[in-house]
């Protein structure tokens, strides 16, 4: 069946530091792969995303590449800042099953340090 | 962007009481709603889908009769723990999706306790 499976928090790092949540997945076919964020107090949202191999998603510094070889979506980020602490979720979503079920990860709290 | 508002954040419950989340699109009418739970260090899981003026359609092995959700409006999904059990408390969350988009909006999430 179709799985993702993060690394598991809470991490915890400096400002300015280079960040890596690692995420593999397993799934038939080729799924869509997201991760979402969500800040304290918040609804979750997409953070970025990647619909095929060595597809690259990014956005707010964050980058994620799309790694069929390896089935891993990992999240990087050259810099962070204080306000990125959040909890971060990787997640795929199958097209051969409904576009409706979202598989997610169990998620990854991050906080950073002034 | 598009608001989920999902009430309470919280709630505290005794056994055998039951529990009603609101899940509400807040500027814009969302067709499908999508009910999720997830347990301590585990994954966010899909329990029912919603469509509004239908049935919702539940995941395998979730019960229909202990979690009632209704969709009566574009705006609101409710979902109503009923008889809830201490191995209910859980984090509930919730989704909204227009209809023809793949994206999704979510609540803030409910954290239930039952005693």
């Amino acid at each position: 069946g179709n799985s993702v499976t993060q690394m598991e928090g809470p991490v915890t790092l400096s400002e300015e530091a280079f960040l890596t949540i690692n995420c593999t997945y397993t799934a038939t076919g080729y799924p869509s792969l997201f991760w979402y964020v969500q800040y304290p107090g918040e609804g979750l949202q997409l953070l970025l995303k990647a619909t095929k191999a060595d597809d690259k998603g990014s956005n707010k510094g964050f980058e994620a590449t799309y790694r069929k070889e390896t089935t891993s979506f990992h999240l990087e980020k050259g810099s962070v800042q204080v306000s990125d602490s959040a909890v971060y979720f990787c997640a795929l979503s199958n097209p051969y099953s409904s576009a409706s079920k979202i598989i997610f990860g169990s998620g990854t709290r991050l906080s950073i340090r002034p | 962007g598009a608001v989920v508002s999902q009430h309470p954040s919280w709630v505290i419950c005794k056994s055998g009481t039951s529990v009603k989340i609101e899940c509400r699109s807040l500027d814009f009418q969302a067709t499908t709603m999508f009910w999720y739970r997830q347990f301590p260090k585990q994954s966010l899981m899909l329990m029912a889908t919603s469509n509004e003026g239908s049935k919702a359609t539940y995941e395998q092995g979730v019960e229909k009769d202990k979690f009632l959700i209704n969709h009566a409006s574009l705006t609101l999904s409710t979902l109503t723990v009923t008889s809830a059990h201490p191995e209910d408390s859980s984090f509930y969350i919730c989704s909204a999706r227009v209809a023809g988009a793949e994206k999704l909006f979510f609540g803030s999430g409910t954290q239930l306790s039952v005693l």
